[in-house]
């Protein structure tokens, strides 16, 4: 199974802010790669993925991430955030032959006027 | 179409005490999944189907038992409660490999 690490456990930021939200995962076997939020009390709901094609993939909401099988990163980024970007993150890979998920551990992030 | 439902939204528990909580999806997916989900260990895995009448051991299977006797349902078991069970419980649906779709979520406390 893969290991998935997301860099950042929290991260506050300003209103119209940029924001990165780091994730690495473990192998460079073929991978799917998925970015999920969840906000308050809420399920899981899926912002962009990964399947193959350009490594720069958009999603929901302006959010956009760029698959590197280098550096095995995936990280999400969105150039201006909302007050109502305040969610948890989680980033979530699979092998190609694999349908299963890894969960990394989740990035809180909290949008401040 | 209602997605991924998860019954019931909240449940309390007494150490020992024994339930079932129900996912039904209405999407014609294939795969199933339940997780759970703790502060700072992100959703992990405890079992899966890949289809009706089939189910697999995930990452955290024990203490846990599932069935999917029909293709839209999948029940996940706790025989025996224990407190260590208190988590949030989420159950989800795909076509093969790609998205997965999550019901709301199901809340268990263990006393």
């Amino acid at each position: 199974a893969q290991s998935v690490t997301q860099l950042d456990s929290q991260v506050p930021v300003f209103e119209e802010a940029p924001v990165e939200l780091r994730c690495n995962y473990s192998s460079s076997v073929s991978v799917y790669l998925f970015w999920y939020v969840q906000y308050p009390n809420q399920g899981l709901q899926l912002l962009l993925k990964y399947l193959s094609g350009s490594t720069l993939v958009k999603g929901i909401n302006g959010f956009e991430a760029e698959f590197n099988k280098s550096q095995t990163s995936f990280h999400l980024r969105k150039p201006s955030v909302h007050i109502s970007d305040t969610a948890e993150y989680f980033c979530a890979v699979s092998d190609g032959n694999d349908y299963k998920l890894s969960f990394g551990a989740g990035t809180t992030v909290t949008v401040r006027a | 179409n209602a997605g991924v439902t998860q019954t019931p939204k909240f449940r309390v528990l007494k150490t020992g005490q024994s339930m079932t909580l129900l996912c039904a999806q209405d999407m014609n997916h294939e795969y199933m999944y339940w997780y759970r989900q703790d502060p700072g260990m992100g959703l992990r895995l405890i079992h899966y189907s890949v289809g009706e009448g089939t189910t697999a051991k995930g990452e955290v299977p024990d203490g846990y038992n599932v069935s999917r006797l029909k293709k839209q349902n999948f029940l996940l078991g706790l025989e025996s409660a224990a407190p260590s069970q208190t988590s949030v419980y989420f159950c989800a649906s795909s076509y093969r490999e790609d998205t997965q779709y999550f019901g709301p979520g199901t809340r268990l406390t263990v006393l």
